[in-house]
């Protein structure tokens, strides 16, 4: 099983629609959940932290589910400069290392 | 925020050749850096992690003598791709953490290596 998985979409979506997707973690310890957007040929973006009590920036939702160990995050108002791939980011130990899912690729349509 | 550069952007080379690509933080002193890969259409893969001062910290499967990084001061690490041939062609990126970030990674923009 993977450690950090991710539906790889593409989810082509509507201009103003809400968009959600997942990514699940296999270790439990995981201590540090991130979502970072990567657009094509770019280096990836932090786009938010997930904290154990989910947090909201603008359009964007990220919540957290230990119990089922995955994140989650949902896009309101989706706009035409969304499109990007989404990954998920879980660092599970004391060092700083960071476990990549694919990506979930998101493309919003006019 | 805090800014990481990488150079060059874009290289292209002949197969045999080495290939060097800097990292930099620029704002903040980087007391770990990290070299990650990325194939077309697949995630970043972490190479290796440096410290200041100390030898790089190698993932599995990624040859030490092939991909010599240098983490020689705070602000800079070198990646090395010695004798690169077509199948190091890929998307090299570098990340910094400072003292003061937690387990947030600012990343540079990468380097394109093409080997002919």
């Amino acid at each position: 099983r993977k450690e950090v998985e991710q539906d790889p979409g593409p989810f082509n979506v509507p201009e103003g629609a809400t968009v959600a997707f997942n990514c699940t973690y296999s270790n439990s310890a995981s201590q540090s959940f991130f979502w970072y957007r990567q657009d094509c040929r770019k280096e990836p973006k932090l786009l938010m932290s997930v904290y154990s009590s989910g947090n909201e920036d603008g359009r964007f939702t990220a919540q957290l589910n230990r119990a089922s160990q995955y994140i989650s995050l949902l896009i309101r108002d989706s706009k035409l400069s969304d499109s990007a791939t989404y990954l998920c980011v879980v660092n599970w130990d004391s060092n700083y290392q960071l476990i990549w899912g694919a990506g979930t690729k998101l493309i919003i349509k006019p | 925020g805090a800014v990481v550069s990488q150079h060059p952007s874009r290289v292209i080379c002949k197969s045999g050749t080495s290939v060097k690509i800097e990292c930099r933080s620029l704002d903040f002193q980087a007391t770990t850096m990290f070299w990650y890969r990325q194939f077309p259409k697949q995630s970043l893969m972490l190479m290796a992690t440096s410290n200041e001062g100390s030898k790089a910290t190698y993932e599995q499967g990624v040859e030490k003598d092939k991909f010599l990084i240098n983490h020689a001061s705070l602000t800079l690490s070198t990646l090395t791709v010695t004798s690169a041939h077509p199948e190091d062609s890929s998307f090299y990126i570098c990340s910094a953490i400072g003292e003061s970030s937690y387990n947030e990674q600012f990343f540079g923009p990468g380097t394109r290596l093409t080997v002919l």
